[in-house]
């Protein structure tokens, strides 16, 4: 059974940075691609990013590019998103999704970024 | 970006009946190697969601037969056959041909 355990959300200073870890399990990590979508509270879904099965070429939505860094391990099944330069607007509940198609979604968790 | 424009926003049902989502693109979703990568998702309150179609009309495993999706280009529609309780929440389309993927504004599905 596919199991996505994200973790690593909490309250935050607009400015400030966290890091998100993904924790996959019950399929071969490594042979897919992997991706992040949020979910402002009350809101509507927005893919964020995406990163390929060799970590190559991590493509992302425009309103984080340059301050969020998506990567993986392969060897400890994980996830990362490293969020920088954080913004209220930053503020959801932050996906780990498999594939490309996103078949399977982790629990989620937090992200709330406030004064 | 791809807007992908869901109709209605909100979609009052009785238990039963059939219902239809409309989901379109301001661009055609039909990628150059031919496939139309457009999905389907549904999210109950406090849950995660969970995809049910992916390339257009693939059901994915264990999602109920009574979901079905289709369409072509830039018109498309997730149809169920008789809504179930269960079935109440939102629903998202969600194209993932073009860069940067995105989803629909998502349909509330309630019992009348």
């Amino acid at each position: 059974e596919v199991q996505l355990l994200e973790s690593g959300g909490g309250l935050v200073q607009p400015g400030g940075s966290l890091r998100l870890s993904c924790a996959a399990s019950g399929f071969a990590f490594s042979k897919y691609d992997m991706g992040w979508v949020r979910q402002p509270p009350g809101k509507g879904l927005e893919w964020v990013s995406l990163i390929y099965t060799a970590a190559i070429g991590p493509t992302y939505v425009d309103s984080v590019r340059g301050r969020f860094t998506v990567s993986r391990d392969n060897f400890k099944d994980t996830l990362y998103l490293e969020m920088n330069s954080l913004r209220t607007e930053d503020t959801a509940i932050y996906y780990c999704a498999k594939g490309g198609g996103l078949d399977s979604w982790g629990q989620g968790t937090l992200v709330t970024v406030t004064s | 970006d791809v807007v992908m424009t869901q109709s209605p926003l909100s979609l009052p049902v009785t238990l039963g009946q059939p219902a239809s989502i409309s989901c379109r693109s301001s661009q055609s979703l039909v990628h150059f190697n031919g496939d139309t990568y457009l999905s389907w998702f549904h999210q109950r309150p406090g849950q995660s969601p969970r995809r049910l179609i992916y390339r257009v009309s693939n059901r994915d495993s264990g999602v109920p037969d009574r979901f079905s999706g289709s369409g072509s280009g830039t018109d498309f529609t997730l149809k169920i056959s008789r809504v179930e309780a269960e079935d109440v929440g939102v629903y998202y389309c969600m194209q993932y041909t073009h860069w940067p993927r995105t989803f629909g504004q998502g349909t509330k599905v309630e019992i009348k």
